[in-house]
């Protein structure tokens, strides 16, 4: 089975500028949860939706930054305008179920950096 | 928010020497996840504890939650190369859902 698919692996890009990360989840997975890893601040969740609907956003850093999921295989998380500070791997994941009781599945992560 | 502390955030082991990461909340937690992270990699999910005093054992790898269902540790017996990489326990009360600050393993051939 084809696991969470993030696009693109990698991305370099000048401040001021707008980024946009999509995610694949797993066929059949009904939650989708947007993570961003730094040194500092390790893993940190930005936001989850549960059947394509937003539950918690109380992660998202501030108003540059806004996620989608308008159908069950696709979402994106898009920053507008993007800052240096923005520089992190950021991943997707998803489960079976609501919430994260149960166990998440983790793509491979964009790496994001902004000059 | 919830906070799920994690000592040590590094360890330094030779081959073959056991290890232990300890998971503490000051909250009592609903249930506790374990994740890996390989160098470079993502985290992929190991184990999920739910009930109070449990222990569960994979090979090596033994998890338990505590009576109190406020700390978890994870106990690795003689390790090995291949568990190099940085383990995560993180909860899942309710809708929230709080990674650790996570444990750095490296083994010393």
């Amino acid at each position: 089975d084809a696991g969470v698919i993030q696009s693109p692996r990698h991305e370099v890009t000048e401040m001021g500028q707008e980024v946009t990360l999509r995610c694949k989840p797993i066929s059949g997975h009904n939650s989708l949860f947007w993570y961003r890893q730094t040194m500092m601040r390790g893993l940190e969740l930005l936001i989850y939706f549960n059947n394509n609907v937003p539950i918690d956003d109380s992660g998202m850093p501030e108003d540059r930054f806004s996620a989608k999921m308008p159908n069950a295989s696709f979402s994106t998380l898009k920053i507008q305008p993007s800052e240096p500070r923005d520089s992190a791997v950021y991943f997707c994941a998803s489960n079976a179920g609501m919430g994260a009781r149960q166990p998440q599945h983790f793509g491979d992560g964009t790496r994001l950096s902004i000059l | 928010g919830q906070q799920v502390m994690q000592i040590p955030q590094y360890q330094h082991v030779q081959e073959g020497e056991d290890f232990t990461t300890y998971c503490n909340s000051s909250t009592t937690l609903s249930n506790i996840q374990w994740y890996k992270q390989r160098p470079g990699g993502h985290p992929v999910f190991l184990i999920q504890l739910v009930k109070s005093g449990e222990v569960k054992k994979q090979k090596r790898l033994t998890f338990q939650f505590g009576e109190a269902k406020k700390n978890s540790s994870l106990h690795i017996t003689a390790t090995q190369t291949t568990d190099v990489g940085t383990y995560f326990c993180a909860d899942s009360t309710g809708n929230q859902f709080y990674f650790g600050t996570g444990t750095s393993l490296t083994v010393i051939p």
